[in-house]
């Protein structure tokens, strides 16, 4: 079964709202998260690393203030897009390691802004 | 930083026949290599990992070998299926807590 859970799948909003993706690992404890964005036929590309009780550590060319990560438990990490607009209309996936030794990703949200 | 190339882009093969996907990675310091299937809409799924003490590893169909010489690692599919088809990403760190570094995918297509 999964072992990292992600939350909502698929979400439609309009441009300028915000929306929230929930990661959470379900068995296993994480003090460390990954968010990744992906465009179509393309590779992952990491957003930020989510780490609990401390602020995310952002890519490069990353906005903090546009992408609000919070991982305020061992076991669930936040991700809000902020003010949405178009151009981020993209997949989002989150992972998690394991015990510190394998990589488990979510499910993906596919976000589509209007 | 870590730089991994994966070829090739995309593989049609004939269902039955087998399939190689192969890596290549920069950083020496890297030694956890596993190996994601992704699905149309899914997130990957962690399918097989190699660490660098080992030269090969195999899980029914599927066969990992890897060349810490020559920094190159494969993944073999053997007896391929239909549902096998998905695009499969090879990824390397020095530590599953740290960033993982991904290729840029194959898209496997198997033709029944």
């Amino acid at each position: 079964g999964a072992v990292v859970s992600q939350h909502p799948s698929r979400v439609i909003c309009k441009s300028g709202t915000s929306v929230k993706i929930e990661c959470r690992s379900l068995d296993f404890q994480a003090t460390t998260m990954f968010w990744y964005r992906q465009f179509p036929k393309q590779s992952l590309m990491l957003m930020a690393t989510s780490n609990e009780g401390s602020k995310a550590t952002y890519e490069q060319g990353v906005e903090k203030d546009k992408f609000l990560i919070n991982h305020a438990s061992l076991t669930l990490s936040t991700l809000t897009v902020t003010s949405a607009h178009p151009e981020d209309s993209s997949f989002y996936i989150c992972s998690a390691p394991r015990d510190g030794e394998k990589l488990f990703f979510g499910s993906g949200t596919q976000l589509s802004v209007l | 930083g870590e730089n991994v190339e994966q070829h090739p882009s995309t593989l049609s093969v004939q269902e039955g026949d087998s399939a190689v996907i192969k890596c290549t990675y920069s950083d020496s310091a890297s030694n956890y290599f596993p190996w994601y299937k992704q699905e149309l809409g899914k997130g990957p799924q962690l399918i097989i990992d190699i660490r660098s003490n080992v030269g090969e590893k195999k899980d029914q169909r599927i066969a990992v070998t890897l060349n810490k010489t020559a920094k190159h690692f494969s993944l073999h599919i053997t007896e391929t299926q239909p549902e096998d088809s998905a695009v499969y990403f090879c990824a390397a760190t020095d530590s599953p807590g740290n960033q993982f570094y991904f290729g840029t995918g194959t898209s496997l297509t198997v033709i029944p």
